[in-house]
């Protein structure tokens, strides 16, 4: 139980373009879900946490408008790079935290996507 | 400020020696901790996590964690460490308000010796 995917698992893009990455629950019920950034051998860094049908909070020195974030339903999440450059290369990893039935005080996170703009 | 450190950025063991990987936090109560590992170029894995109640966690794989309280540390354990364990790992503090943010230590990488 408590599986999250993410999709595509690896994405390559021209600068300039819109990514689209996906993040859903597949057996359980997500109240929040929450974007993280990675980059090479270092921690995971929060950018945002969204819960459903309401906007996402941002955390401090993450680019609203850059990285759209929203989460229509209790088990999708969708994390968008606008206008993409280099330097948003990196590991997107989301997670989420359940409703009810499994532990609500837990993130559940998905594979994680790669993604390399040129 | 809430942190966590994790003061050993590389591990290395034998395979089927003990293991210590060591987390302190600071937090102004006791918050929830988590140990999570990551395979090169996957998502986290929840190993275990604390609460409350017993201060002396079972995870999967065998891993075990101790909270102690009067040393703000969640120092993950294993008895014999196989091959497969070789990872990232990482320590985590999660808030108990309604954000259910969590903070990450820096990690600690695991190699294990054949």
């Amino acid at each position: 139980g408590a599986v999250v995917s993410q999709h595509p698992s690896w994405v390559i893009c021209k600068s300039g373009t819109s990514v689209k990455i996906e993040c859903r629950s597949l057996d359980f019920q997500a109240t929040t879900m929450f974007w993280y950034r990675q980059f090479p051998k270092q921690s995971l860094m929060l950018m945002a946490t969204s819960n459903e049908g309401s906007k996402a909070t941002y955390e401090q020195g993450v680019e609203k408008d850059k990285f759209l974030i929203n989460h229509a339903s209790l088990t999708l999440s969708t994390l968008t790079v606008t206008s993409a450059h280099p330097e948003d290369s990196s590991f997107y990893i989301c997670s989420a935290r359940g409703v009810s039935g499994i532990s609500t005080d837990t993130q559940y996170f998905g594979p994680g996507t790669r993604l390399t703009v040129l | 400020a809430q942190s966590v450190t994790q003061p050993d950025i590389h591990i290395t063991v034998s395979e089927g020696a003990s293991l210590e990987l060591r987390c302190n936090y600071s937090y102004g109560a006791t918050p929830y901790l988590f140990w999570y590992v990551q395979s090169p170029g996957q998502g986290l894995q929840l190993l275990l996590k604390y609460f409350s109640g017993d201060t002396l966690v079972q995870g999967i794989k065998g891993f075990e964690a101790e909270f102690k309280r009067s040393q703000s540390s969640f120092n993950l354990r294993k008895p014999s460490v196989h091959w497969s364990d070789a990872a990232e790992y990482f320590c985590a503090v999660g808030a108990r308000d309604s954000s259910y943010k969590l903070i990450f230590g820096s990690g600690t990488r695991l190699l294990v010796r054949p």
